[in-house]
């Protein structure tokens, strides 16, 4: 069975920093591109991120792009998203997605429950 | 950046009855579409990809047409487990990017 589980949410200043943690495991992790989808309260989804099944091609949503960094770690079965110069609109919960394979690596296939980022003073 | 519309916004149905989601892109995407179904408290599901091939598990009742820059997801016959809220997706593999559009909100009439 496919299971994502995020961690690493939590309250943070405007200007700071989180780093959010996907644990995969159920699926051959290193065969898959994976992404995070942020929704915030009472909002529509928004794409933040992808990256394909070795690391080699990456996108981010203009929203995010020069202050979150994608990465994984295929020995780990782990996707991390380092968020820095957090603001109050990058508030939401924050879903971990299981690409479906191959050329379609940025279509959530699975997503996990996510894990919640608040930005507030 | 490329623009998804959903239409309507709200859709109040019957059950039982047809329900027919729109999804337009603000320029060509090919077949590069997915839809996705929302319940309240619970992640996405995906339901189709390509425009038309459903995902794993899904019955035969949801079904999607289109390509270009006009989509359609048609519900035959809508069961109570149906009402949810529906957001398509384009995706383009150079640049590596993708967009959602606003949803559409399939409530019961």
């Amino acid at each position: 069975e496919v299971q994502l589980v995020e961690s690493g949410g939590g309250v943070v200043r405007p200007g700071g920093s989180l780093r959010l943690s996907c644990a995969a495991s159920g699926f051959t992790f290193a065969d898959y591109g994976m992404s995070w989808v942020r929704q915030a309260p009472g909002k529509g989804l928004e794409w933040v991120s992808g990256i394909n099944w070795n690391g080699g091609s990456t996108g981010y949503a203009d929203s995010v792009k020069g202050r979150f960094t994608i990465s994984r770690d295929n020995a780990k079965n782990s996707l991390y998203l380092e968020m820095n110069s957090l603001r109050a609109e990058d508030t939401a919960l924050y879903h971990c997605a299981k690409s479906l394979p191959g050329e379609q690596w940025l279509v959530p296939g699975y997503w996990g429950q996510g894990t919640l980022v608040t930005v507030s003073s | 950046e490329i623009v998804m519309t959903q239409s309507p916004a709200t859709l109040s149905v019957s059950p039982g009855e047809r329900a027919t989601l729109s999804c337009r892109a603000s320029q060509s995407i090919s077949s590069n579409l997915a839809w996705y179904q929302q319940k309240p408290g619970q992640a996405p599901r995906l339901l189709i990809y390509g425009a038309s091939t459903r995902a794993t598990g899904i019955p035969a009742r949801f079904s999607g047409s289109g390509s270009g820059t006009e989509f359609t997801l048609t519900i035959s016959s809508l069961q109570s487990e149906d009402f949810a809220v529906y957001y398509c997706q384009q995706y383009n593999n150079w640049p590596p990017r993708t967009t959602f559009g606003g949803g559409t909100k399939v409530e019961i009439k």
